[in-house]
């Protein structure tokens, strides 16, 4: 079946540590995405990456970092900077013929 | 700036009951609405892309419609399996990198 996969499921993060998401497709999309969801919010965009070793900022960017080393995956870092880490994490996949983007099953940070 | 409002926030529906949610957007010029379902600790499932003013698109109970400023997302007959939130989201023409803009969301609860 083809689709995206997130871990870890939850996560759990001290003060002053760095924790990493993982986000895997196999549906041979160029395009990813990382989306922050806050109770009460609609998704807010973090980072994009249109293609292999290129990646841009979204409209949340500080405290996060992220690579895209393969076109299967899109890992994003969320640094000791970000402090106010906990919410649902959402990585998405677009088929850019239809302009739509898939989602992952999404990944919960909390903050011990 | 792109703007994404839902209505209502939150609708409560005895089964059998159909009704409406409403999405109305502020675009310069649009190039895509998405509907999308997300049920509670997981990610959002596509449902549509409506791409022009005077589609609609159709898949089981729901039915989505699309005019210059807002798109409905119809339910007809609803069931208690039909209980998520919807989320509405629209991409601007002229963005190329596929940036979406989400509302907030609609919670839909279908009772027996």
């Amino acid at each position: 079946d083809g689709g995206i996969t997130q871990s870890p499921k939850y996560l759990f993060r001290k003060e002053g540590q760095n924790v990493t998401l993982s986000c895997e497709q196999n549906l041979n999309h160029d395009a990813m995405y990382w989306y922050r969801q806050d109770p009460g919010q609609g998704l807010r965009l973090i980072y994009y990456s249109q293609i292999v070793n290129d990646f841009q900022k979204g409209d949340i960017a500080e405290g996060y970092s992220v690579s895209r080393e393969k076109k299967e995956s899109f890992p994003l870092t969320v640094t000791s900077a970000q402090k106010n880490p906990t919410a649902f994490y959402l990585c998405a996949s677009r088929d850019s013929p239809k302009e739509t983007q898939y989602f992952g099953p999404g990944t919960r940070l909390l903050v011990l | 700036e792109d703007q994404v409002t839902q209505s209502p926030e939150a609708l409560r529906l005895q089964e059998g009951e159909s009704s409406s949610l409403n999405c109305s957007y502020t675009v310069s010029g649009l190039r895509g609405l998405f509907w999308y379902r997300q049920d509670p600790g997981k990610g959002p499932e596509f449902l549509f892309t409506l791409y022009s003013a005077g589609e609609e698109k159709e898949k089981e109970r729901l039915k989505a419609t699309l005019t210059k400023k807002e798109s409905f997302l119809h339910i007809t007959a609803p069931k208690p399996e039909d209980s998520a939130t919807y989320l509405c989201a629209v991409q601007e023409s002229g963005t190329s990198y596929g940036k979406l803009t989400f509302g907030q969301g609609t919670i839909l609860t279908v009772h027996p």
